[in-house]
């Protein structure tokens, strides 16, 4: 069954460092997402990207983060500068036409 | 914009007893509504969805849920728990492709 995949599982990194979440969307989805989970929080959205642009950004979504699908399968966040309030479980999800995300397993990064 | 209201942050069930887990949407016009579990440190898994189709849907492990537009719920149940099933739950709401989740709900299953 296909299915979306990330990496890293686990990333740790020292504040104000880049850090780059990568994720393979199910190869015939149209539209991607990434949401965030801090502990003991609930799941938060992020951005959502469609036709290689952001099709919608939260709040949380500031001039730190950014988003690419530089190859047409890897579908990329980047944060600029980490701070430790970045630290969370952050999950890619795809999708078509239907509604229904399909996730990955989450990355988890820790800012220390 | 869509919110998703997940009443009862925790709930403990003896094993055995039913599960019931209540989740109430916002929106005039019903989205798409879905259930996600998560167990400890892995990622969220669909548990079941409903799209407008029969308004009582199963999903997988038992669990069933019921959309009654009236009263904008979408409530998830399993007649038995089992202790595999504690875990978090996610009520989460679909429009335009935008997915909205509820706070969760954190089930344990007491032997």
């Amino acid at each position: 069954e296909p299915e979306v995949t990330q990496t890293p599982s686990h990333q740790v990194t020292q504040m104000g460092q880049e850090v780059i979440l990568r994720c393979v969307p199910i190869s015939n989805h149209l539209y991607f997402y990434w949401y965030r989970q801090i502990l003991g929080q609930k799941v938060e959205f992020l951005v959502s990207f469609y036709n290689n642009e952001i099709s919608e950004k939260s709040e949380i979504f500031d001039d730190q983060f950014s988003v690419e699908r530089p190859d047409g399968s890897n579908f990329t966040l980047k944060i600029r500068s980490t701070k430790l309030e970045d630290s969370a479980m952050y999950f890619c999800a795809s999708t078509t036409v239907t509604g229904e995300l399909f996730f990955g397993e989450g990355s988890r990064l820790t800012v220390l | 914009a869509q919110s998703v209201t997940q009443l009862g942050s925790h709930v403990s069930v003896s094993e055995g007893a039913l599960v019931l887990l209540r989740c109430n949407y916002s929106s005039s016009v019903p989205p798409y509504l879905f259930w996600y579990v998560q167990y400890p440190n892995q990622g969220l898994q669909l548990l079941l969805k409903y799209t407008s189709a029969a308004t009582l849907v199963k999903g997988i492990n038992g669990f069933e849920a019921e959309f009654k537009k009236s009263e904008t719920s979408f409530h998830l149940t399993k007649p038995s728990a089992h202790m595999s099933d504690a875990a978090e739950y996610f009520c989460a709401a679909s429009n335009d492709y935008k997915l909205s989740f509820g706070a969760g709900t954190t089930v344990t299953v007491r032997a």
